[in-house]
């Protein structure tokens, strides 16, 4: 089946600063969405991004489906930014598969 | 307000007691899935549904099922339950199956 990494694992911001998040796939997809999970535990919908690239705010994605990969820029990181990032993959068959998700740490 | 409501949020039980986790959206969404969540294992797919009485498995299955006779509702049922099935489940619902999916709050068992 797909397989879906995520880097780097953990990450640790200085408030401010900027930084990228990577999502590869192993196969080719039909959709894919990037989410953000807060201490809280809920899920966020960041980004729905088959391909090309969209901007909300601080934070934008871009995705090339064509390699394989999609990018998650966070901008003038927050302290709110904190948690854990994942990308999902979507195949044909309606599985979603998720990635082991980025743990982002931002320091005030 | 658009969304998926599970419930119980929290519960605590023991092995072999048979509980049913529900989950509602108010969307007409006719995809939903359930996932459970494991620390460095991020989201895996229990089961999913594209539309009423229409069910498939995801990628780890086994000791769950599932049913979907209402639209809005696909509650996930764990029959005997056994300490592996503690961790954080999730149900998602989206208009399509590839579409955005917009999640539940979570319901966090742990079975003793």
């Amino acid at each position: 089946g797909i397989q879906v990494e995520q880097s780097p694992p953990d990450l640790i911001l200085q408030e401010g600063a900027n930084s990228t998040l990577r999502c590869n796939f192993s196969d080719s997809v039909n959709n894919l969405q990037w989410f953000h999970q807060n201490p809280w535990g809920q899920l966020i919908n960041l980004f729905y991004i088959p391909s090309g690239t969209k901007q909300n705010g601080r934070l934008s994605a871009t995705t090339v489906a064509t390699e394989r990969y999609s990018l998650l820029y966070i901008s003038s990181s927050q302290t709110t930014d904190s948690g854990v990032y994942f990308c999902a993959v979507y195949t044909g068959g309606f599985k979603t598969i998720f990635g082991a998700g980025t743990r982002l740490f931002v320091k005030a | 307000e658009a969304q998926v409501t599970q419930n119980p949020r929290y519960l605590i039980t023991v092995t072999g007691k048979k509980l049913t986790v529900t989950c509602s959206q108010n969307m007409n969404h006719e995809y939903m899935s359930w996932y459970r969540q494991d620390p460095g294992l991020g989201l895996r797919q229990i089961y999913y549904s594209m539309n009423v009485e229409v069910t498939d498995k995801g990628d780890v299955p086994e000791g769950y099922k599932v049913s979907r006779k209402e639209k809005r509702n696909f509650p996930l049922i764990l029959e005997s339950p056994s300490p592996n099935q503690t961790s954080l489940y999730f149900c998602a619902s989206s208009s399509t199956g590839g579409t955005t999916q917009h999640f539940g709050d979570g319901t966090r068992l742990s079975i003793l």
